[in-house]
């Protein structure tokens, strides 16, 4: 079992809408957790990142965490075609190591 | 500012043949890592350094080696290369160790081996 697990997709959402990601992680002691969008060919790039309980927003994007269900989600607001990529949760160890999910490819419907 | 370099592209390379992946990051940060990209496994971290002189270990390094002369590069090395390795290739750096530590990808390397 990996030590990140990602909803796995393919997630199909039309034009507007809300397209929503989430990710599990196994390591209680992780310290942070990381977003990453990746379009076809190209390298991982960061959203945002977020350590504490609760919601952070960065404009279109919110990332939520609940360390006692050991969950992290990504919300896309009003989703654009230009939004259509795979996303990466990754989650940070107490010795400074990411470990990645498999990721999660969202498709945007114009 | 390039940020991070990776060289080359991309590469068919015959089984048994020692190849080295290049890596040059021009941001002055004090550690890199390895990452192999495989279908449905996602990012895995192969090997790291968190400052000039040091490396360590990830999650997959058999067949890997790499070294830390210097900040800027970080090469990895296939000693003898085996079909297994057939995969993209990431080089990243971040800044400082800390829980809001952000690495940075570079371009990636398409390894095939045949």
């Amino acid at each position: 079992q990996k030590e990140v697990e990602q909803n796995s997709g393919p997630l199909s959402v039309p034009e507007g809408a809300i397209a929503s990601l989430n990710c599990t992680y196994s390591d209680r002691g992780s310290q942070s957790f990381f977003w990453y969008r990746q379009y076809s060919g190209k390298s991982p790039e960061l959203i945002m990142f977020i350590y504490s309980n609760g919601d952070k927003e960065d404009g279109r994007f919110t990332a939520q965490l609940n360390k006692a269900s050991q969950y992290v989600s990504l919300l896309i607001r009003d989703s654009q075609p230009s939004d259509s990529a795979t996303y990466l949760c990754a989650a940070l160890s107490n010795d400074y190591k990411l470990s990645f999910g498999a990721g999660t490819t969202v498709t945007v419907r114009a | 500012i390039a940020g991070i370099t990776q060289a080359p592209t991309s590469q068919i390379l015959a089984a048994g043949r020692r190849m080295t992946l290049r890596c040059t990051q021009d941001m002055r940060h004090n550690a890199m890592y390895w990452y192999r990209q495989d279908l449905g496994l996602g990012l895995r971290l192969i090997h790291y350094s968190n400052t000039a002189g040091t490396t360590g270990k990830g999650e997959v390094p058999d067949g890997y080696s790499v070294s830390r002369a210097n900040t800027d590069d970080f090469p990895l090395t296939l000693a003898s290369a085996v079909p297994s390795q057939t995969s993209v290739y990431f080089c990243a750096s971040s800044d400082y160790l800390g829980p809001t530590d952000t690495q940075y990808f570079g371009p990636g390397t398409r390894l095939t081996v045949l």
